[in-house]
């Protein structure tokens, strides 16, 4: 599978947006870049993918680079609640692929 | 919706015992998986099921570890005999899969387990 590349932390001032960029140069034509989240005691949690287009949802907006070896999760206005680690997956379709996590960025949010 | 269920949440036990981690996944998901979270390597993928079949073990640590999944409503992690790097939280995590391609994973609330 190939990898991503992540920074181990960030932080955000509350309200302000957020930009977690992850970088995934080996990336292949099938593969779809997913992000996930965990915050503190709980399991992960979706919250968006994408295969070459900007996406967005009412969690975040997916920034894929035109040659998709890069792409930024945005968070528009972080609150506390958003802190979490932060992962940047790639899944290849067409086969049964497993979901494998990095390390990802622990995001904190402060006041 | 309830979610993916498991249980217990917390387990404490002593080494050599056996465990049995239980999974609930969601109705009409055909997918399950197992993964464990430990400070030390982050989440990893023990095993996951398609359609009540194993598909991947190759996450398994080794045979004290083993999973079953006798319908597409109920699955089970047992460690027999259960040592203290066993002790992590364990998640169970189910999604629909179509066309071989597997769709949003939902996790449970995770199985913390201490050996000690």
């Amino acid at each position: 599978d190939a990898k991503t590349t992540q920074p181990n932390s960030m932080e955000s001032n509350e309200e302000e947006p957020v930009h977690l960029p992850c970088n995934h140069s080996t990336i292949s034509g099938t593969d779809y870049i997913h992000w996930y989240r965990q915050l503190p005691s709980q399991g992960p949690e979706y919250v968006i993918h994408g295969l070459t287009s900007n996406v967005n949802n009412r969690m975040a907006s997916l920034a894929i680079a035109e040659d998709r070896k890069s792409s930024t999760l945005i968070l528009h206005r972080a609150t506390l609640r958003d802190a979490a680690v932060y992962y940047c997956i790639l899944r290849r379709t067409g086969t049964a692929s497993k979901l494998t996590f990095g390390t990802g960025t622990r995001l904190q949010v402060t006041l | 919706d309830a979610g993916v269920i498991q249980s217990p949440r917390h387990e404490v036990t002593e080494m050599g015992q056996e465990v049995t981690l239980r999974c609930k996944p969601i109705s009409g998901h055909n997918s399950l998986f197992w993964y464990r979270q430990t400070m030390m390597r982050g989440l990893e993928l023990l095993i996951y099921f398609n359609n009540n079949v194993p598909i991947d073990d190759s996450g398994m640590p080794e045979d004290r570890f083993s999973a079953k999944m006798p319908n597409a409503s109920f699955s089970t992690l047992k460690i027999q005999p259960s040592e203290p790097r066993d002790s992590a939280v364990y998640f169970c995590a189910s999604t629909l899969t179509s066309g071989g391609a597997i769709g949003e994973l939902f996790f449970g609330e995770g199985s913390r387990l201490t050996v000690l």
